[in-house]
This record gives C-alpha cells, sequence and structure tokens, in this order.
C-alpha cells in the first residue's frame, strides 16, 4: 500500500483558493487516488477521485501530474464551512481492500 | 435515501466489559467496512466483511470481531474492553466493483468511552 505524505495544517481565508498537496511516490499502476473530508465528530466525507490527469466535480478538483508520484486538491474559493481535516488515500484492489488513512491536513479558514 | 446509519450514538462501558457496535450501510451497498478513530489522528482500518465474510483485516487483536448479515448491515464486538479502546468507531459502507478502489460512504459514528 502506497504511502502518502501531506502538510499537517494549513491556513486560508475566505474566498481563496486553497490546493492541498498529496505526495505518494510508491503509487502502484492499479492505485486511484482518492480524497476526503472530515469534520470534528462526523465520519468522513468523499471529495474526489482520481487516476490522472485532472478531474473535477462541482466541489473541488483532482490534479495529478504524469508521474502520478504526487496529487493536489485544489478548493476553489473557501469559506468558514471548509475548516476540517482532508485526507488523501491511495490504494485499489492490487493492496487487498485495506483503506489506509494518513494524519491528514487540517485546513483552517478564517474570515 | 438513508445513508450508512449507526447505533448507538454515544456509549460508556467499562473496562473488561464487552461491546455490540452496529451499522447499517447505505442502499444498494453490499460491503462494510469498520474504522477507529483516536482523538487527533486519522481513522484507522479494522476490517471488512462482503458476502457474510470477512475479507481483510487491519492490525488489531482478536478481541475485535464482526459479523455481516443477508441484508448487509454489520455489527462490531469488541470483548475485554481496554481504557485505550476509546475511540470514535466508524463503519463505512461501498458497492464491491472489483475493477477500481470502492468509494466508500461513512456514517456518523460511535463515540466509545472506556473507564
Amino acid at each position: 500500500l502506497a504511502k502518502t505524505t501531506q502538510p499537517i495544517s494549513m491556513d486560508s481565508y475566505e474566498g481563496q483558493e486553497v490546493n492541498i498537496t498529496c505526495s505518494h511516490n510508491n503509487i502502484a499502476t492499479n492505485d486511484y487516488i482518492t480524497w476526503y473530508q472530515q469534520f470534528p465528530s462526523q465520519g468522513p466525507r468523499f471529495i474526489i477521485q482520481g487516476y490522472k490527469t485532472k478531474v473535477t466535480n462541482e466541489v473541488a478538483s483532482l490534479f495529478i501530474p504524469a508521474d502520478r508520484k504526487s496529487s493536489t486538491l485544489s478548493l476553489p474559493r473557501v469559506s468558514l464551512s471548509d475548516t476540517a481535516v482532508y485526507y488523501c488515500l491511495v490504494g485499489g484492489l492490487t493492496g487487498g481492500f485495506k483503506t489506509i488513512f494518513g494524519a491528514g491536513t487540517r485546513l483552517f479558514v478564517k474570515a | 435515501d438513508a445513508g450508512v446509519t449507526q447505533s448507538p450514538t454515544h456509549l460508556i462501558k467499562t473496562r473488561g466489559q464487552q461491546v455490540t457496535l452496529r451499522c447499517s450501510p447505505k442502499s444498494g451497498h453490499d460491503t462494510v467496512s469498520w474504522y477507529q478513530q483516536a482523538l487527533g489522528q486519522g481513522p484507522q482500518f479494522i476490517f471488512q466483511y462482503y458476502e457474510e465474510e470477512e475479507r481483510q483485516r487491519g492490525n488489531f487483536p482478536d478481541r475485535f470481531s464482526g459479523h455481516q448479515f443477508p441484508n448487509y448491515s454489520s455489527e462490531l464486538n469488541v470483548n475485554a474492553l481496554l481504557l485505550g479502546d476509546s475511540a470514535l468507531y466508524l463503519c463505512a459502507s461501498s458497492m464491491s466493483t472489483g475493477n477500481y478502489q470502492e468509494t466508500q460512504y461513512f456514517g456518523p459514528g460511535t463515540r466509545l468511552l472506556v473507564l
């Protein structure tokens, strides 16, 4: 299972774009990259998943370079309600069915 | 469409006791995974159930056991509780696809306090 490395914490202001980068140097060919968001005392919530290049949905974009050794979650125009912990996960069936969460990135959005 | 539900929401036990936590998956999902999340840490994978069998297990002792029923709901049992078992226990459900990392939908969790 590929290990992931993320910044421990980040600060931002309302209305700014936030980019959180995750390193996964040992990503396997069949691995996907998935990001979750978690608020205190709640379960993680799926944000976005991708395999390569760029994926965009209604809440975020995911940028994956050609070597796939890193990925960047982009949150456009954050608000106070985006203050949460963001987890980057890498895995797939080649690693079994485990899902390994790291420590995550604590994003704090200020007014 | 109900999402993943868990019961109870909170629970207080004493050391040595046994506890059973319950999870109902999202409609249409057939796979249930359980996680333990200590305060300030990421969720730690306990095990996953599919077709009523344990398909994968994390690094947890045998005191942690589970079950999946024909309706896909699941139970997590913890025996001989230790103070260190105090945590938020999360259930996640997914649809087994067989060809890519399955998106998991998490419940709100059960907060267990062991005294």
